[in-house]
């Protein structure tokens, strides 16, 4: 139980579908965070919400779109995707130290993407 | 933009053997952490360095905040099994919003 959940693990989308993911933690952080995570390349951050506020969105496309509703859940709404966004999905919340997100993240276990 | 280099990008070893990987970077950071992925799980933060020239063990694991801050390095003595997985290094400088910046990874097979 690593206190943060993520689901579905896998998925499997046509290129004109439309799918959420989701992710719930448990942790009482106040920081949520999407990665995308591909094969032999570093994690790349998508977008970071602090108190469910979005202060981060990496140049990602706009047929990700994320919604945090309150501080515990945090989804990742996708529509007409590309092939090349498969992926591992990686979710991940912190605490704030200070003014900022400290860097001791707790990972969700993923939800591992296809897009067809 | 900040980047991270890691190394070695996979070792193949035998169960008992030391392990030593690296991170550098042209960027100095305030904080170094080593986090492990297990297969079909998410990252799992192992070590968090805060002080240049900081040394810290977790148990068989070793890691150290480079004195230019611009490095780290993570040993594993005496390797088992379990210790298969993939590590990742990162770096946070709080200038950048403390924005965790990533290395590659380095991929840890364990012979047994």
């Amino acid at each position: 139980e690593t206190g943060v959940t993520q689901t579905p693990r896998h998925l499997v989308m046509g290129m004109t579908n439309k799918k959420s993911l989701k992710c719930e933690q448990h942790l009482g952080h106040n920081a949520m965070y999407w990665y995308k995570q591909s094969a032999k390349k570093p994690l790349e951050l998508m977008f970071v919400y602090n108190f469910k506020e979005q202060t981060e969105n990496n140049s990602v496309p706009s047929r990700f779109s994320p919604e945090c509703p309150n501080s515990s859940h945090l989804f990742l709404h996708l529509h007409t995707l590309q092939p090349e966004d498969s992926a591992l999905y990686l979710c991940a919340s912190s605490l704030y130290s200070g003014r900022a997100p400290t860097g001791e993240l707790f990972f969700g276990e993923g939800s591992r993407l296809t897009v067809l | 933009g900040q980047q991270l280099n890691q190394s070695p990008q996979s070792m193949f070893i035998q169960e008992g053997e030391d392990v030593s990987m690296n991170c550098t970077s042209s960027s100095i950071f305030n904080t170094w952490l080593w986090y492990k992925q297990d297969p079909g799980e998410g990252p799992v933060l192992l070590i968090a360095l805060y002080k240049a020239g900081e040394l810290t063990s977790n148990g068989r694991l070793t890691a150290q905040f480079g004195i230019t801050r611009k490095d780290s390095f993570l040993n594993i003595s005496a390797s088992i099994p379990s210790d298969v997985g993939i590590y990742f290094c990162a770096g946070q400088l709080l200038e950048y919003g403390n924005k965790l910046v990533f290395g590659a990874g380095t991929i840890l097979r364990v012979k047994s």
